[in-house]
């Protein structure tokens, strides 16, 4: 079945720590890949996106997202992470050629110490 | 201030009550649509509509209904068949694909209803 898997459901990483969130799919062509974060009772911010061409893609608030085809991964990196980082993070994908649906993972839940 | 609005934030409902969530956009954006939050879990959808007048079934429609009738609005209701309506639903709008549009169009989410069946 075509899916997306966040493996980690909690991370806690202390402020000022370097950090990745891992995103894997499984889907037979490279599907758009989106990272989303959401706060809490809050609804979700796009932080980047990567449609084509370079696979290194700089979003906001200093993320950044790597894809990597032969290991079918979209991770989110920030080499530095502020307590206001702390949310709910999700990573999508929409199929080529098969409308804008977007796929969810399961999310991962980021909590900073100070 | 362009962007997306839900409302009520918080919306308490009886068992066998049908109830109707608002969902508008000013992005003049084509596509809307519904998605259903549950903790721990990514987003679900429940509906879309790519136009006016027209709406599709997303992976849980059952026991939900949706009504697409300006662009602007696209209202999401949830009836008493649903067995397990407490969640979070999020609305979604993104300008629609055409013919010279071929990558798709990112999705704008507004900020939340939290339903409770009491």
């Amino acid at each position: 079945a075509q899916s997306v898997t966040q493996p980690d459901i909690h991370i806690t990483v202390s402020e000022g720590a370097s950090l990745e969130l891992r995103c894997n799919y499984s889907y037979g062509a490279t599907p758009y890949l989106f990272w989303y974060v959401q706060s809490p009772g809050q609804g979700l911010q796009l932080l980047l996106k990567y449609f084509s061409g370079d696979t290194l893609v700089q979003g906001i608030k200093g993320f950044e997202a790597e894809f990597k085809r032969s290991q079918s991964s979209f991770n989110l990196r920030k080499p530095s992470v502020h307590w206001s980082d702390a949310a709910e993070y999700f990573c999508a994908v929409v199929l080529k050629d098969a409308g804008n649906m977007l796929t969810f993972g399961g999310g991962t839940r980021l909590m900073v110490k100070p | 201030d362009g962007g997306i609005t839900q409302s009520p934030k918080y919306l308490f409902r009886k068992e066998g009550q049908n109830v109707t969530l608002s969902c508008e956009q000013n992005l003049n954006h084509d596509a809307m649509y519904w998605y259903r939050q549950d903790p721990g879990q990514g987003l679900r959808l429940i509906y879309y509509s790519q136009i006016v007048n027209d709406f599709q079934k997303g992976d849980i429609a059952e026991g939900y209904s949706v009504s697409r009738e300006k662009k602007e609005s696209f209202p999401l209701t949830v009836t008493s068949a649903q067995k397990n309506p407490t969640a979070f639903y999020l609305c979604a709008s993104s300008m629609r694909r055409g013919a010279n549009t071929p990558v798709t169009d990112t999705q704008y989410f507004g900020p939340g209803t939290r339903l409770t069946v009491l």
